[in-house]
C-alpha cells in the first residue's frame, strides 16, 4: 500500500549528539514537509522542499537540517544546536504544493526525547 | 502575522451533533482544512473548503465564510471513535507557490456515553 513512513518511532538524543529522523513515501508526491508538534500546540513548520534538490526554511528552522537527494526521502537531522528537541516530529507529503485542492498526509510520527 | 484561534477543548455526548469553530487572520487565503488527529498518531484528512458555504461528507460537514475568516466543523451523530484533536488549517501562498499550511492549536473533544 502507499503511504508515508517514518523510522524510528521513538528516539533518544545524549546532551551534544545530532540524530537523523527518516521520511520515506511510496505515492510519487513531489512536496514532503517536516513539521513539530508540542503538547497543547499546533503543528509548525520546519522545512518544506517541493522538488529534488531544493528545499525552504519554515518557520522553526533553526537547529534542524535537510536534504531532499531523491523524490521519495526527506530526512530531517536535529542538530546539537536545537535546544529543545524534545516533541512529537511529523512528516507529510503532496501531491503538488501550489494545488491547493490536494491535502496533505502525514506519517505516524516520530518522538524525540532528551536523555 | 498569522493566527488562527480554535477554542481548546469541547466536551459532547454520544449521538449528539458538535460544532467545532476556527477564526484566521492570515497574509493571503488559499483554502482551509480540517484535519482529524487521535492521540500519539498522523493527522488524517477530513475536508476542505476554499469557496463559502457548506461541503458535507457523511457525518462530518465544514462551513467557510471568507468575509469573516471563519470555519466551523460540523460532527453529527457522535461516535465514541470521534474522540481525538480536530485542527484547523489555512493555506498561504509561499515562496515559489508551495502553498504552506498554518495550523491551529488544534481542538480536543472528549465524547461522553
Amino acid at each position: 500500500d502507499g503511504g508515508i513512513t517514518q523510522s524510528p518511532k521513538y528516539l533518544f538524543r545524549k546532551e551534544g549528539q545530532n540524530v537523523t529522523l527518516s521520511c520515506e513515501q511510496n505515492l510519487n508526491h513531489d512536496a514532503m514537509y517536516w513539521y513539530r508538534q508540542d503538547p497543547g500546540q499546533g503543528l509548525r513548520l520546519i522545512y518544506y522542499s517541493q522538488i529534488v534538490n531544493d528545499f525552504q526554511k519554515g518557520d522553526i528552522a533553526e537547529g534542524y537540517s535537510v536534504s531532499r537527494e531523491k523524490k521519495e526521502s526527506f530526512p530531517l537531522t536535529v542538530t546539537s544546536a536545537q535546544k529543545n528537541p524534545t516533541a512529537f516530529y511529523l512528516c507529510a507529503s503532496s501531491i503538488w504544493a501550489g494545488n491547493s485542492n490536494q491535502p496533505q498526509h502525514f506519517g505516524d510520527g516520530t518522538r524525540l526525547s532528551i536523555l | 502575522g498569522q493566527n488562527i484561534d480554535q477554542p481548546t477543548e469541547m466536551t459532547a455526548t454520544e449521538g449528539a451533533i458538535v460544532q467545532i469553530n476556527c477564526t484566521y487572520q492570515t497574509s493571503g487565503f488559499n483554502g482551509l482544512f480540517w484535519y482529524q488527529q487521535h492521540a500519539g498518531e498522523a493527522p488524517t484528512f477530513l475536508s476542505y473548503n476554499v469557496l463559502d458555504g457548506l461541503e458535507e461528507k457523511g457525518r462530518f460537514s465544514s462551513f467557510l465564510s471568507r468575509s469573516k475568516g471563519y470555519s466551523y466543523l460540523l460532527l453529527k451523530e457522535l461516535q465514541m471513535k470521534d474522540s481525538a484533536s480536530y485542527l484547523c488549517a489555512v493555506r498561504v501562498h509561499g515562496s515559489g507557490n508551495t502553498g504552506k499550511l498554518i495550523f491551529g492549536q488544534g481542538t480536543t473533544l472528549q465524547v461522553k456515553p
